[in-house]
């Protein structure tokens, strides 16, 4: 699986949009995209997952860049408990469909 | 979405004790989960993908003989950390394949071994 690297962490004033970055370069074409947060000592919580188009559901948008190196988790109006680990994984879209975390980012949304 | 869960929440024991940690999907089949380790302020670190019906394949470095994993059900995976020792105090948390896209987390088990 492809190795993600994001910032360990981003400030956000509540109300705003947080966008969280994510360098996957060595992505394959077969691999997708996933977020999960994780709020303190709880189960991570999926986000939003892609290929190659942009997503959008009621929690989120992710852009894709198109040579698809890296992408961005767009909160369109953070809140306070949005506060939480932001995972990027990349994926194989087959076999054992096993995630690699790595290291996040911890948003901080502030009042 | 889809609803795993896992018992218990809490669990503390003794050094050298065994301890089992269930993991269950309630609405939806599972034939693939998985069992993650997180130790504070770090991320979560794969363990084991458990298949129903088959031996679990292990991360490498992850002990099989002192993380057993039973997958008995399309519901139900079992992890057991035997002899436990303090070093194995930590967060573990497993996850169920719900579709081919989508995978669903329990909310973990804290485990203290004194």
């Amino acid at each position: 699986d492809a190795k993600t690297t994001q910032p360990p962490s981003m400030d956000c004033a509540e109300g705003r949009a947080a966008n969280l970055p994510c360098n996957h370069s060595t992505i394959s074409g077969n691999e997708y995209v996933y977020w999960y947060r994780q709020i303190h000592s709880q189960g991570p919580q999926y986000i939003i997952h892609g290929l190659k188009n942009n997503e959008t559901n009621e929690m989120a948008s992710l852009i894709i860049t198109e040579d698809r190196k890296s992408s961005t988790l767009i909160l369109p109006h953070a809140t306070l408990r949005d506060t939480a680990v932001y995972y990027c994984i990349v994926r194989v879209a087959t076999g054992t469909y096993k995630y690699i975390f790595g290291t996040g980012t911890r948003l901080k949304v502030l009042a | 979405g889809a609803v795993v869960s896992q018992h218990p929440s809490r669990v503390i024991c003794k050094s050298g004790t065994s301890v089992k940690i269930e993991c269950r999907s309630l609405d939806f089949q599972a034939t693939t989960m998985f069992w993650y380790r997180q130790f504070p302020k770090q991320s979560l670190m794969l363990m084991a993908t458990s298949n129903e019906g088959s031996k679990a394949t292990y991360e490498q470095g992850v002990e099989k003989d002192k993380f057993l994993i039973n997958h008995a059900s399309l519901t139900l995976s079992t992890l057991t950390v035997t002899s436990a020792h303090p070093e194995d105090s930590s967060f573990y948390i497993c996850s169920a394949r719900f579709t081919s896209y989508e995978q669903y987390f329990g909310p973990g088990t804290r485990l203290t071994v004194t």
